[in-house]
């Protein structure tokens, strides 16, 4: 069974510092998607990262997929509080199979 | 111009009742989801339809049951509602099972049950 584990799952941070935030998972995927869920709303997507090495970058997030080490980074640079929101990795095994989400990284800017 | 469209947002209801979720997109996409999310924020998928064809059934208990009248709709009922039950419902689709282009998530039910 596919597990999907991000960390951390709190973070506290002062604007304008930087972080990355991860995401692991236990089988072969090339599909990795990251969402971003403010309190009580839906989800929004961020990114698709769907073969090994792929980089996006929107703003101030950038997202990494490295398929071999089964690892993808959500990076924050400068950050400003309207990033404080619930960050999900999730991850689709295979063509077709249903779609893993990790625990949620709740991040929080100060000012 | 709501893409995944869901009714109702909030739903208060009591243990034993009977009821449903609606779901609608207007997206063109083959395939659509329902998700539940419990309190500690974790996501599970529950069904996913493709072309009305019911293509992934998790360990649900048999009171959930998904209806796909047609692709752009997907609609859940629920039997003899329990406390356990109480969640937020996402509804989701994607352009077909592939998912190259992502998943667009409704803006969820708030389910509590009393």
């Amino acid at each position: 069974e596919l597990k999907v584990e991000q960390n951390p799952l709190f973070l506290s941070m002062q604007e304008g510092k930087n972080y990355t935030i991860y995401c692991n998972y236990s089988t072969t995927s090339d599909r990795l998607y990251w969402y971003r869920q403010d309190p009580g709303k839906s989800l929004e997507s961020l990114f698709v990262l769907l073969s090994n090495g792929a980089v996006k970058q929107e703003g101030r997030l950038m997202a990494s997929l490295d398929t071999k080490a089964r690892l993808s980074t959500l990076h924050i640079t400068a950050a400003v509080h309207d990033l404080s929101a619930t960050y999900f990795c999730a991850v689709q095994e295979t063509s077709g199979s249903r779609l893993t989400f990790g625990e949620g990284t709740q991040l929080t800017v100060n000012p | 111009d709501t893409a995944v469209s869901q009714t109702p947002k909030y739903l208060v209801t009591q243990m034993g009742n009977d009821k449903s979720i609606k779901c609608e997109q207007n997206l063109g996409h083959d395939t659509m989801y329902w998700y539940k999310q419990d309190s500690k924020k974790f996501l599970k998928i529950m069904f996913s339809y493709n072309n009305k064809e019911l293509i992934i059934n998790e360990t649900v208990p048999n009171r959930f049951s998904p209806k796909s009248p047609d692709k752009a709709h997907l609609n859940l009922h629920i039997n003899s509602l329990e406390l356990g039950d109480s969640a937020v419902y996402f509804c989701a689709s994607s352009q077909d099972l592939a998912g190259f282009y992502g998943y667009t998530f409704g803006s969820g039910t708030r389910l509590t049950v009393v």
